[in-house]
């Protein structure tokens, strides 16, 4: 298995609405991110857990939260989200601190924000 | 600050004609430089890792080579379904747990029947 999978594909939440989005990854890698990409942009990391820990935090607002509950699963929580914030968001993952074989990613969830 | 330019933004090919697309960098210390493919709506997909000047990888109808300030994929006769956007990211030493990638802009590279 050497997929990374994403729910939901596609998301479209009003901004009082609470939302999760989930990764999961059954490759044995120790390493997990989420990016959020917008139309014709290169990804932009915002978080990454290392052994479960979170290791790096790009100065995301607080309306998104992580969560890494065991080793092979990542959650994004989303609260009171901004219109702006309607991206496709990725979540990959690593062998660890560094891998020969880059990044794993998922196909991405695609979020919109009414 | 880490920083990775890719040029052309987009670049049209006839079927079968060979081109190359360029990704400069600028990095502290570089430990590796990946090339990824994205289709639209998708994730990336890692084609190449790179770590020292002189190093080459193919695959298919793909090279990517490396210098101390550049990394060149390069397309022979192209088929439309190497049309895609491909992605520079570069990761430079750092303490433990930062595994951050910067990415480049990308380039959009359609091949037209």
């Amino acid at each position: 298995d050497t997929e990374v999978t994403q729910t939901p594909k596609h998301l479209v939440m009003g901004m009082t609405n609470k939302k999760s989005l989930k990764c999961e990854q059954h490759m044995g890698h120790r390493a997990m991110y989420w990016y959020k990409q917008k139309a014709k942009k290169p990804p932009e990391l915002m978080f990454v857990y290392s052994y479960e820990k979170l290791s790096i935090n790009e100065s995301v607002p607080s309306r998104f939260s992580p969560e890494c509950p065991n080793s092979s699963l990542l959650n994004l929580h989303l609260h009171a989200l901004q219109p702006e914030d309607s991206a496709l968001y990725l979540c990959a993952s690593s062998q660890g601190q560094f891998s020969s074989y880059g990044y794993t990613f998922g196909s991405g969830t695609r979020l919109t924000v009414v | 600050e880490d920083q990775v330019t890719q040029s052309p933004e987009a670049l049209r090919l006839q079927e079968g004609e060979s081109s190359s697309l360029n990704c400069s960098y600028t990095v502290s210390g570089l430990r590796g430089l990946f090339w990824y493919r994205q289709d639209p709506g998708k994730g990336p997909e890692f084609l190449f890792t790179l770590y020292s000047a002189g190093e080459e990888k193919e695959k298919e109808r793909l090279k990517a080579t490396l210098t101390k300030k550049e990394s060149f994929l390069h397309i022979t006769a192209p088929k439309p379904e190497d049309s895609a956007t491909y992605l520079c990211a570069v990761q430079a030493f750092g303490d433990f747990g930062n595994e951050k990638l910067t990415f480049g802009t990308g380039t959009r590279l359609t091949i037209i029947p």
